[in-house]
């Protein structure tokens, strides 16, 4: 049973506009979030992270939102950039210091 | 500075053959994670280690799947026998602090191809 879930396989956005990428949690214990951004033939980097104490952390273009209440998260990325095209991953952190990730969603955007 | 090291980059072998995938974390870095990444599954956690000690291997698929950490600065993933199934991307990533530090850094990965 996947406890991260992120229901859009694929994503495609115009230049400029804004980017929404979500995910869904099912364990309430986890107690830290993380976004990473995965490249063709490349591992996955870290974008984001956000703490459970928190609902809102904000690093230039992007920023992570959480609802705990509904064990959401979003990814907002604005404005959108072709180089922004790429596989997003949502991660969630147990105790242990481990991650669970969802499968991804492929972001594209359109020049 | 240099990243996580991963070797091979590519690996393509035949079915029933031995394959070992080689690590080598971020120096200073006490975890040490062996992922799996395929399309129906995405990207799982086969074990991880902390301080070189196995902590959960939980998400290691059968017994031919086997991992090591001998030191610090070098790990191990065993597939022997190898089957069609197998095939995918193995990544490796290592944190700075065991336990505390959910930030990881993956290594490029090595395709492995089973045919």
């Amino acid at each position: 049973d996947q406890q991260v879930k992120q229901n859009s396989p694929s994503l495609s956005v115009q230049e400029g506009r804004i980017s929404i990428l979500n995910c869904d949690y099912t364990n309430s214990m986890f107690d830290y979030f993380l976004w990473y951004k995965k490249y063709p033939a490349e591992g996955p980097t870290f974008l984001i992270s956000i703490s459970s104490i928190k609902d809102k952390n904000e690093d230039g273009r992007f920023t992570v939102f959480l609802n705990k209440s509904a064990k959401h998260l979003s990814l907002h990325i604005v404005p959108s950039q072709p180089g922004d095209s790429a596989v997003y991953f949502c991660a969630a952190g147990g105790s242990q210091g481990n991650l669970i990730f969802g499968k991804g969603t492929k972001l594209s955007v359109k020049p | 500075d240099a990243g996580v090291i991963q070797s091979p980059r590519h690996e393509v072998t035949e079915m029933g053959q031995e394959v070992t995938l080689r690590c080598k974390p971020i120096s200073g870095h006490n975890s040490l994670f062996w992922y799996r990444q395929t399309m129906m599954r995405g990207l799982e956690l086969l074990i991880y280690f902390n301080n070189n000690v196995p902590i959960d291997d939980s998400g290691m698929p059968e017994d031919r799947f086997s991992a090591k950490m001998p030191n610090a600065s070098f790990s191990t993933l065993k597939i022997q026998p190898s089957e069609p199934r197998d095939s995918a991307v193995y990544f490796c990533a290592s944190t700075p602090v065991a336990g505390f530090s959910y930030e990881q850094y993956f290594g490029p990965g090595t395709r492995l191809t089973v045919t």
